[in-house]
This record gives structure tokens, sequence and C-alpha cells, in this order.
């Protein structure tokens, strides 16, 4: 019974190195969306992605920051040249279907990043 | 999607009803109520959710007033393990994304 997979749990990287977070959806489901969270701040939705395409990626930053769900493995979203500016706890959620309204989230553990 | 309002903080005796408000008055005939919660740095936990009619599970209840501009979630039984901040959300049958506030940071206390 596996639920939203995140992987790695913690993450340090150096300013300027590359960060990438994994997340395995429940089975089943096709629909992953990500999410920050800065310290003492709400989560912030930053992209929804269905296998293989970005639906909505209205939360993500221009620059450095990239997301894909590929038709095999898990969904990577990626920070290129990291700054301190990008710690934050990055969550994952999966839904089995698109949005209808009547669909909850599912949500993973999380992957914590710090930027030293 | 329609945006809430929630007090930051509240308390609750612990074996006591928990009565969590939300405020949501600019929701839409097709915006569902969704209520999560977050355990300290955990990923958030899916509680309940609801369109018009109050809704009751194994973990609460949601009431939701008639003209749906707010609600009101109750752990019945509250523990300590219940401490942790509660969002509430409104979300469209065509949205993509969950809008999470800020929350209600719940204390149960002994």
């Amino acid at each position: 019974n596996a639920g939203v997979m995140q992987n790695p749990r913690h993450l340090v990287r150096r300013r300027g190195q590359e960060a990438r977070l994994r997340c395995s959806p429940m089975k089943g489901h096709s629909h992953v969306y990500w999410y920050r969270q800065l310290p003492e701040e709400g989560l912030k939705f930053m992209v929804y992605l269905q296998k293989e395409n970005i639906i909505d990626e209205s939360g993500m930053p221009k620059e450095r920051f990239s997301a894909e769900f590929p038709k095999e493995g898990p969904s990577i979203l990626r920070i290129q040249q990291v700054v301190r500016g990008d710690s934050a706890a990055y969550f994952c959620a999966s839904s089995p279907r698109a949005g209808t309204g009547n669909e909850k989230l599912f949500f993973g553990s999380g992957t914590q990043l710090s930027v030293l | 999607d329609a945006k809430t309002t929630q007090p930051p903080s509240m308390d609750c005796a612990e074996g006591r009803a928990a009565n969590l408000p939300c405020n949501h008055s600019t929701i839409s005939g097709n915006e569902y109520v969704y209520w999560y919660r977050q355990i300290h740095s955990q990923g958030p936990q899916y509680i309940i959710h609801g369109l018009k009619n109050n809704e009751t599970n194994e973990m609460a209840s949601l009431i939701i007033t008639e003209d749906r501009k707010s609600s009101t979630l109750i752990l019945p039984h509250a523990t300590l393990r219940d401490t942790a901040v509660y969002y509430c959300i409104v979300r469209a049958n065509t949205g993509n994304q969950f809008y999470f506030g800020t929350g209600t940071s719940l204390t149960v206390i002994p």
C-alpha cells in the first residue's frame, strides 16, 4: 500500500549546484503536483503534470526550475544553480484523475532542500 | 479558486471537540470545500471534503452552511496527536491545484 514516494528526504546542495527531486505517485495515479513550502509559510503550488505533459506551470519560477513526468519513471523537479532562497520543503502530490473538484490529492513526505 | 479565511491559531482541551471555522464567502457553486492538516513538517494529510451537504468520516465532520459561505471542521474528541496546522481549501471542478492559505494552528492541551 505504497503512498506517494519522494526522495531524497533531505538534500543538501551548495550554491550553484543542481538539485533533482524525485516523486513516484501512488499506483494508478497519472497526475502529479509539486508544491513548495518556505519556513513558517503555507504550501505554494508550483506545477501540475500528467504523463509526458505539463498542464499548469503557473507557480513555477521563470528561471532555473523545471519539471517533467516521463512515460516511465518518477516525476522530477529540477532546480539549476540553486541559491539560498531555494531552501524549502518540496512536496509532491498525486491523484488518479484530472481536476474534477471531487478528487483528493495524496501527498508525499516531502524533500527538505538546504542550500549552503 | 475562491480564497479562504481561517483564524491563525486555536487551542482545544484534550478529549473535547475541536471546532475549526473557515470563511469562503466568494465560493462558487461548483467549488468543493476540502480540509487537510499538516503535522509538524510532514506532508499534508487529507481529512474530509464536501460540496453542499454535511459530511462525516472516521476522522471528522464537515458542516457547510446553507449559503456555502462558511464551514466548520469538527474533530469530535481531540487528542494530542491532532495538534497540527489545519488548512481549509476550496477547489473548482476545473481546478488544477489546491490553494493552501495560512491555515489554523490547532494546539490540543492535555
